[in-house]
């Protein structure tokens, strides 16, 4: 079945830029959605469709989906970015998929 | 306030059945796709089963796939989750979530925009 390959962490320094990877065979030509996940909590939606952000999230959220990769980037990181990001497709056999999840550490 | 809260998480022996359940407020229920997500300890989020928003179409993870059933009750603003035949490996916190559309087959999640804060099962005898 259809695989989402993240990079287990990675790690930026305050107000500098994070990019968070999400790898899959032509990844591009399905809608990616991401989501942030604070220890101790449950996860929130970042961005929707590939580039879209919910009501309430930063414009320093965004992402971008091509061919087999699509990339979440936070701009100007904050402290309060610390978290676990996770990218989700789904399949047309109805399956929806999450990533293994990347930790972001604010250094 | 849109909030998603679940119930009837616990212990369960193996082989042994539960029901979770969910009850929607805030928003119209009827118009949204549901999905139960899970995350077993230390471990990412895996999605567990879905439900179109008129539940006429039902997804589950293969995982899953004939163990565990997804129902719901719009006039109740209720969603269900009945765990036949858990596993240990079904040990997880179950959460919830309302997707931004109504999961229908051409396009089975949106997005999911409102979690619950969970309940835990733990298979285990």
């Amino acid at each position: 079945s259809y695989v989402l390959t993240q990079p287990p962490s990675v790690s930026v320094a305050p107000g500098k830029t994070a990019t968070v990877t999400c790898g899959g065979h032509y990844i591009g030509s399905k809608s990616v959605h991401w989501y942030r996940q604070k220890p101790g909590q449950a996860p929130v939606l970042v961005v929707y469709d590939d580039k879209d952000r919910p009501s309430g999230i930063p414009e320093r959220f965004s992402g971008v989906n091509s061919e087999n990769t699509a990339t979440l980037t936070i701009s100007r990181v904050e402290p309060g970015d610390e978290a676990d990001y996770y990218c989700q497709v789904w399949e047309n056999s109805g399956e929806v998929l999450f990533g293994g999840g990347t930790k972001v550490t604010v250094l | 306030q849109v909030d998603l809260v679940e119930s009837g998480g616990g212990v369960v022996q193996p082989g042994r059945s539960l029901r979770l359940s969910c009850a929607g407020s805030g928003f119209i229920f009827s118009v949204y796709g549901i999905h139960w997500v899970r995350q077993a300890p230390g471990k990412g989020l895996e999605w567990v089963a879905g439900m179109s928003y008129d539940g006429n179409n039902k997804y589950y993870a293969d995982s899953v796939k004939g163990r565990f059933a997804v129902s719901r009750d719009n006039s109740k603003n209720m969603l269900y989750l009945e765990m036949n035949s858990p596993r240990a490996d079904d040990t997880a916190v179950y959460f919830c979530v309302k997707d931004r559309g109504p999961s229908i087959p051409v396009t089975v999640t949106s997005g999911m925009d409102v979690w619950g804060q969970g309940t835990t099962v733990t298979v285990s005898s």
